[in-house]
């Protein structure tokens, strides 16, 4: 079993509607969570972090994390062509000395 | 968030040499950067884990007498490919890592593309 898995896609969604990523874990020492965002050819770009369950919304973006389940999913509202791209899950735990660990993304593409 | 830069930002070079990527955190200390490397259309590969003042650790399967890696200061890390071969083309990516209490947020460099002939 990989320590992070995501669902490697491609997601299909059409402008405006509600994107939904998902991603589980292993290791249930697991204490931060993050999301990045991956443009073709271009490095991570942290978008998310949560620590605590529930949800946590910044702009269009609502991370959810259920540690129970050890399940962690980010949600874009209203997508944009311009959120296309690779969506990573990261955890963080005491595992490895607080080693960041990777899921291998998942490609996004919001058809205009 | 966090800037983290990378120099250089893609490189050519003849196989047989050596190359040096620079990681900087510029607006932060960073006691720990992490090396990366990305093949197309893969995921992230952890190469190794860099702590300041100490020796690098390595992951399994990444040869540290050929991917040298020096953290002398809280700002700087270096990976230096000895010896390149057109194999090591790759995206190279250094991540730093800030703690916040019991928390820990990583911030990525731009990324350095190696291409090897």
């Amino acid at each position: 079993q990989k320590e992070v898995e995501q669902n490697s896609g491609p997601l299909s969604v059409p402008e405006g509607a509600i994107a939904s990523l998902n991603c589980t874990y292993s290791d249930r020492g697991s204490q931060s969570f993050f999301w990045y965002r991956q443009y073709s050819g271009k490095s991570p770009e942290l978008i998310m972090f949560i620590y605590s369950n529930g949800d946590k919304e910044d702009g269009r973006f609502t991370a959810q994390l259920n540690k129970a389940s050890q399940y962690v999913s980010l949600l874009i509202r209203d997508s944009q062509p311009s959120d296309s791209a690779t969506y990573l899950c990261a955890v963080n735990g005491l595992t490895g000395g607080f080693k960041t660990i990777f899921g291998a993304g998942t490609r996004l593409f919001v058809k205009a | 968030g966090a800037v983290v830069s990378q120099h250089p930002s893609r490189v050519i070079c003849k196989s047989g040499t050596s190359v040096k990527i620079e990681c900087r955190s510029l607006d932060f200390q960073a006691t720990t950067m992490f090396w990366y490397r990305q093949f197309p259309k893969q995921s992230l590969m952890l190469m190794a884990t860099s702590n300041e003042g100490s020796k690098a650790t390595y992951e399994q399967g990444v040869e540290k007498d050929k991917f040298l890696i020096n953290h002398a200061s809280l700002t700087l890390s270096t990976l230096t490919v000895t010896s390149a071969h057109p194999e090591d083309s790759s995206f190279y990516i250094c991540s730093a890592r800030i703690t916040t209490g019991l928390y820990n947020e990583q911030f990525f460099g731009p990324g350095t593309r190696l291409t090897v002939l």
